[in-house]
């Protein structure tokens, strides 16, 4: 299963909302997570099973969708948020990443 | 306090073999499912390979299965990666990561710092 994230990158300004879209090559029920990552660091578990927060992810992040279209929201960005963003499908294997999104600052 | 520290990466010539280790503490090491995942330089994630709580059960990336081996030793906490083969193009940092559930499939929770591996003649 192949996983397309767009865009492949943004620029946004503290404060702004943020939307990055997962979209899956087959359906994949709600069988997504999505991670963060920063330079020079461990990727990082936001969201399960495509939309329930992981343990103490800021409630600003939200993730929504279902079947082949997923989207990650962050409502308002904060400085630490800028990193890279990747969903992962678990639905069936080979498990699969997508591409990544990269959010810098404007 | 979970963690996870991965070692064994270093420098390999093309056609050799290596085996990755990722001591596990923290967690009951053999209720969970174990993912190895890597990145190659300025590169995304790659998903490799995962073994189930057990070690029944195992999964492989189509670009390694054949040439690695994932496995694990419960009674010594610890996850394992048998990498034989080895191309330039496995070169990258391998973490070791945590299930989030005891099914294989399932997110990734906690990761090591990675270890690097680099195949050049």
């Amino acid at each position: 299963i192949q996983l397309t994230q767009s865009p492949s990158s943004l620029s946004a300004s503290v404060g702004d909302s943020v939307s990055i879209t997962c979209r899956a090559s087959q359906g994949i029920s709600s069988s997504l997570a999505w991670y963060q990552q920063k330079p020079g660091k461990t990727p990082n578990l936001l969201i399960f099973a495509a939309s329930t927060l992981q343990s103490g992810v800021p409630s600003r992040f939200s993730g929504s969708g279902s079947g082949t279209d997923f989207t990650l929201t962050i409502s308002s960005l904060q400085p630490e948020d800028f990193a890279t963003y990747y969903c992962q499908q678990l639905n069936s294997y080979p498990l699969t990443f997508g591409g990544g999104t990269k959010v810098e600052i404007k | 306090e979970v963690q996870l520290v991965e070692s064994g990466g270093g420098l390999v010539q093309p056609g050799g073999s290596l085996r990755l280790s990722c001591a596990a503490s923290g967690f009951t090491f053999s209720g969970y499912a174990m993912n190895w995942v890597r990145q190659a330089p300025g590169k995304g994630l790659e998903w490799v390979s995962v073994i189930s709580g057990g070690g029944s059960s195992t999964n492989y990336a189509d670009s390694v299965r054949g040439r690695f081996t994932i496995s694990r030793d419960n009674s010594n906490n610890t996850l394992y990666l048998q990498m034989n083969s080895l191309r330039a193009e496995d070169s990258a940092v391998y973490y070791c990561a945590k299930g989030k559930r005891i099914a294989a499939a399932s997110d990734l929770d906690y990761w090591g710092q990675g270890t690097l591996l680099t195949v050049s003649s």
